[in-house]
Formats: C-alpha cells, structure tokens, sequence
C-alpha cells in the first residue's frame, strides 16, 4: 500500500512564528509533490507543489523536498492566524495517474 | 483560470433515494476528473478517476453500481449516489485535471445528508 504520512498535530505557532510542517512518503515512484490547505467544511487549495530535490520558494511558502529519505516538507514563514488550517500532502505518480494524500496536519496560528 | 464549480454544494435526501452530483471544469477542458470523498475529521479518499469517454476506474472498495461517474465531455463528470443511505452522508469533492499538468484543481464540495 503506498502511503503518504504526516502528524496530525495540532501544530501551534505563535504569530509572526515559521511554521514547519513534514511529511514523508513510501513510492519511491511519485514524482511530484503538492501541498494543499483546507479550511474546516472547505475543499482543498494548492498552496504549491515540487517535483525536483531541493527549495522552491512562492511568497511565504517554501517547499522542500528530498527524494533520497522520501520526505517533503512546507515552511510557513510569518504565521498568520488566517493560516491556521489542515494542510494535506499529496504525492502524484504518473504510472497510476492517481495523486495520494496524507491525513493532513492540522495548524493553529495563535495571534 | 483554473475554476471547477460543484452543484449542488448542499442535499439533503431520504434513505433510498439517488442523488446526482455534478462536476464542471469552466475554463479548461479536463481530461481526467477524479471523485473524492472526506468524513469529518478525516482525510480524501480517492473513489474514482474518471477520463472523458471511458468508464470510470473505481478504487478498492467502492461500489461501482452505487457510485455511478460519468464523465460525457471534457468539461463535465457527474456522480450518482444509488440508493443512498444515511452511511453514505459525507463531504464529495471533484477535481480536474487538464491535460498538460500534474495539478488538479478542486470544486468547493457538495455536502451530502442522508435521512
């Protein structure tokens, strides 16, 4: 069964804090990564996604990934309370066509 | 750019009753559409992808004659819930994946409430 895990937290920053938030995955096939957010009763948004070793950088947001431990990563710097949210991480594997995704971390920002 | 829009957000039916749900990419054409579903407190599950013009590849465990996908065009895919029971009230989110990206974009979910 190929997986994609996270903690499920709550990870509590304060404001203005950077916020870290990991996940590894088991399908040393998947080849693109996506970090979504999802508000309470909401569907999921694309924060970002990487498919290559190393940073990408979009505003606030850093996606960090390393193929050799299977593990992505998204920093959240300057926390804002509206950030506070589940973030789900998701691997894509063109093999299957089919994207897999974590259980989410759920993140407060406390102002 | 990039907008899937999901009708109804929110239905309530009886037990026993079908209801449809339906998932349109507006502003790019959708090669494949994929069906999920969320309980409370949990994460996506992934029911079935769809691609225009073929039958719909469902996942382990999900009822093909309960969950009806068809996907007519390259811009629209609906879900039937068959027979719906108050086990099958849940949050059912579409995506849409065009053709030249990895990314999928999701619909805002439709809410459904089984009595």
């Amino acid at each position: 069964q190929k997986e994609v895990e996270q903690n499920s937290g709550p990870l509590s920053v304060p404001e203005g804090a950077i916020a870290s938030l990991n996940c590894t995955y088991s399908d040393r096939g998947s080849q693109s990564f996506f970090w979504y957010r999802q508000y309470s009763g909401k569907s999921p948004e694309l924060i970002m996604f990487i498919y290559s070793n190393g940073d990408k950088e979009d505003g606030r947001f850093t996606a960090q990934l390393n193929k050799a431990s299977q593990y992505v990563s998204l920093l959240i710097r300057d926390s804002q309370p509206s950030d506070s949210a589940t973030y789900l991480c998701a691997s894509y594997t063109s093999g299957t066509y089919k994207y897999i995704f974590g259980t989410g971390t759920r993140l407060k920002v406390l102002a | 750019g990039a907008v899937v829009s999901q009708h109804p957000s929110r239905v309530i039916c009886k037990s026993g009753t079908s209801v449809k749900i339906e998932c349109r990419s507006l502003d790019f054409q959708a090669t494949t559409m994929f069906w999920y579903r969320q309980f409370p407190k949990q994460s996506l599950m992934l029911m079935a992808t769809s691609n225009e013009g073929s039958k719909a590849t469902y996942e382990q465990g999900v009822e093909k004659d309960k969950f009806l996908i068809n996907h007519a065009s390259l811009t629209l895919s609906t879900l039937t819930v068959t027979s719906a029971h108050p086990e099958d009230s849940s949050f059912y989110i579409c995506s849409a994946r065009p053709r030249t990206d990895y990314e999928q974009y999701f619909g805002p979910g439709t809410r459904l409430t089984v009595t």
